[in-house]
């Protein structure tokens, strides 16, 4: 079952900051996160695991709530270059496949 | 590199034509995988391949074959186009299997059914 991302859609100012949320409704080993520009490819941004691992290419952060399997990627103080739709991806247990969730697409205007 | 590699980027076919979407990584990744993306409905797993010679179904494998000969190549063939396979293709490539690495993907084939 897909995870579920909200909010579908956020509209900020350059500067301003965003949570995006990631919910499933099973127990998760790890969540991703993936960002996509339109017309373009995801690109990796950060990856939690169980027991507090992260590890990521971007000065992104993220938080990982087991419990409530949940996850938020934060962005702040926004740039224009962050623009585009943000895709988490879940995995029950290290050997599963990803499932993604809808996304959320950020717009930053100047 | 170039990483993962997807040819066509666009195509049209008509209902009932066939097929073939080619994939190719160059970083010698083990696993490669088919996604379709679809408007609000995020990346869905068509078929993925752990290995040379070796294919499997994911979420939404009907409709679809795929055959990994070469270990850099990972094709996906539509026998029988539909409308309902319009959609984005996106071809991804991991290190290693499962959800603890990171994921590598191509630029998208655009297929419109018609």
């Amino acid at each position: 079952q897909q995870p579920v991302q909200s909010p579908q859609a956020v509209i900020l100012r350059e500067g301003e900051d965003a949570v995006i949320n990631c919910s499933s409704s099973k127990a998760l080993y790890s969540v991703h996160w993936y960002r996509q520009k339109h017309g373009e490819a995801p690109v990796f941004l950060m990856i939690l695991l169980k027991g507090g691992e992260q590890k990521g290419h971007e000065k992104i952060s993220a938080s990982f709530n087991e419990k409530k399997q949940q996850s938020s990627l934060y962005l702040t103080a926004s740039q224009l270059s962050y623009s585009g739709t943000y895709f988490c991806g879940t995995g029950a247990n290290a050997g599963n496949m990803l499932t993604f969730g809808g996304g959320t697409r950020l717009m930053v205007k100047p | 590199n170039a990483g993962v590699t997807q040819t066509p980027k666009f195509r049209v076919l008509k209902t009932g034509q066939s097929m073939t979407l080619l994939c190719a990584q160059d970083m010698n990744h083990e696993y490669m995988y088919w996604y379709r993306q679809d408007p609000g409905m995020g990346l869905r797993l068509i078929h993925y391949s752990v290995g040379e010679g070796t294919t499997a179904k994911g979420e939404v494998p009907d409709g679809y074959n795929v055959s990994r000969l070469k270990k850099q190549n990972f094709l996906l063939g539509l026998e029988s186009a539909a409308p309902s396979q319009t959609s984005v293709y996106f071809c991804a490539s991991t290190r290693f299997r499962g959800s603890n690495t990171e994921a590598f993907f191509g630029q998208g084939t655009r297929l419109t059914v018609v």
